[in-house]
């Protein structure tokens, strides 16, 4: 079943502590994205890449790191997590980027104490 | 920043009715893209439209495209109960070609 996957579903934290939510895609995709979700605000990216290796900032990217080292993974890494990353997090992939639709994981609720 | 900004907020109706919800954007654009989102859950694309259609089909779901009012509609004819989420459009801003732009999102509430 084509599918992306992440984990941990939920993850309650405290600031601080490095912490990492992991992203496998099994469609062979390019590219892959991160965004966040906070009410009112609707999705913002936080990164993408387009290929391994390849990565850029989106929109939100403070306090965020991302790598591309195979094409199927693509975590998300919070050095130094603080209260104002709790958010509910996707990850989404696809073969391109407008053209193409994007597919996403079930999310990621992070709450950081 | 937010390229697309959904219209309305949330809109209640009943089961059978049309529901109408519209999207307005900033910049030009390649494509623009609708999503569904039921609660709690990852976000499934619906449909595509490319800036130089102006109308799309699929089932029961009806999408216009005005891009010289930068804006969008997503048609849901004889809604059901199960229709009920929230729904977005995204748009691949024409200058960078390399990511989406997500709206806010109308909830849609569908009632029997």
């Amino acid at each position: 079943e084509a599918q992306v996957t992440q984990n941990p579903r939920y993850l309650i934290t405290v600031t601080g502590k490095k912490l990492t939510v992991t992203c496998s895609q099994n469609m062979n995709h390019e590219y892959m994205s991160w965004y966040r979700q906070d009410p009112g605000l609707g999705l913002r990216q936080i990164y993408y890449s387009m290929n391994v290796e390849v990565t850029d900032k989106g929109d939100v990217p403070e306090g965020y790191k991302v790598s591309r080292k195979e094409k199927r993974n693509f975590p998300l890494i919070l050095e130094s997590p603080s209260p104002n990353q709790t958010s509910l997090y996707f990850c989404a992939s696809s073969s391109g980027t407008g053209v193409m639709p994007q597919h996403f994981g079930d999310g990621t609720r992070l709450s950081i104490l | 920043s937010q390229q697309g900004e959904e219209d309305p907020q949330a809109l209640s109706i009943q089961e059978g009715e049309n529901a109408t919800m519209n999207c307005s954007y900033k910049t030009s654009i390649n494509n623009l893209q609708w999503y569904r989102q039921n609660s709690g859950r990852g976000l499934v694309h619906l449909i595509l439209i490319r800036s130089n259609e102006r109308e799309k089909h699929s089932g029961r779901l009806r999408v216009t495209l005005d891009t010289s009012k930068k804006s969008s509609s997503l048609l849901i004819t004889a809604s059901r109960a199960a229709d009920t989420a929230s729904y977005f459009c995204a748009t691949d801003d024409a200058g960078t070609a390399s990511k989406l732009t997500f709206g806010t999102g109308t909830r849609l509430q569908v009632t029997l």
